[in-house]
């Protein structure tokens, strides 16, 4: 596609709820990562996929998230047992190599945690 | 801790107005990114300089790196209400590969 797609834009789930979000990136675009942008706060950083190699899940806040990218395209961020902390904008973003290409982000999937 | 400090936190101002926004950290950048984000959306890309005291001009904005790259700036000149929005520097460390975001910068220009 043109940009980078995230799906769901906003959802809403109850406290102890998995939710899973959705981001196809650019075609073409080897690297994809993910962030947390909460009110007030930077962009905070998840997880980072580049071309095959094992990811860079440093930034997993918790043993309740995890991601996978298949194919080398889409990828899926998924939250188990889900808090109101969880609670933020979930952004994905391509590039086409790395962090020197500049990223382009999706236009993030709003998390509200009941 | 953030790595990268935005400062102000907050402007707002009136339509004509210059305005600047800074962005410091005691690291050392391969490079530093610009990015403007508008409600309900994500960043948008707007600049990426790699050399020490580059500046870059993008029609009424000023991007400038500092000579040991730890700091950039953005100038906008006559600000106008569609500059209205958060904007975030991003930059990774020497050696690291991906980036770290400040906490932006929210500019309000008043019509």
């Amino acid at each position: 596609g043109a940009g980078v797609s995230q799906s769901p834009s906003n959802k809403v789930t109850e406290k102890g709820k998995d939710v899973e979000l959705r981001c196809d990136p650019i075609s073409g675009h080897t690297a994809l990562y993910w962030y947390r942008q909460s009110l007030g706060q930077g962009l905070e950083f998840l997880i980072y996929f580049q071309g095959n190699s094992a990811p860079d899940k440093s930034g997993l806040p918790s043993d309740r998230f995890s991601a996978e990218r298949t194919g080398g395209s889409v990828s899926t961020l998924t939250i188990q047992r889900t808090q109101q902390e969880d609670s933020a904008v979930y952004l994905c973003a391509s590039s086409l190599r790395d962090k020197n290409y500049g990223y382009t982000f999706g236009s993030g999937t709003r998390l509200t945690v009941v | 801790t953030q790595l990268l400090e935005q400062s102000p936190q907050f402007l707002s101002i009136q339509e004509g107005e210059n305005l600047t926004v800074y962005c410091n950290s005691s690291s050392v950048f391969s490079s530093l990114q610009w990015y403007r984000q508008e409600p309900g959306e994500g960043p948008v890309l707007l600049v990426t300089v790699v050399t020490g005291g580059e500046v870059k001009k993008l029609k009424r904005l000023t991007f400038q790196f500092g000579d040991a790259r730890k700091d950039s700036s953005l100038h906008i000149t006559a600000a106008q209400p569609g500059d209205t929005g958060l904007y975030l520097c991003a930059g990774a460390a020497i050696g690291d590969y991906k980036l770290s975001f400040g906490a932006g910068t929210t500019v309000t220009v008043r019509a």
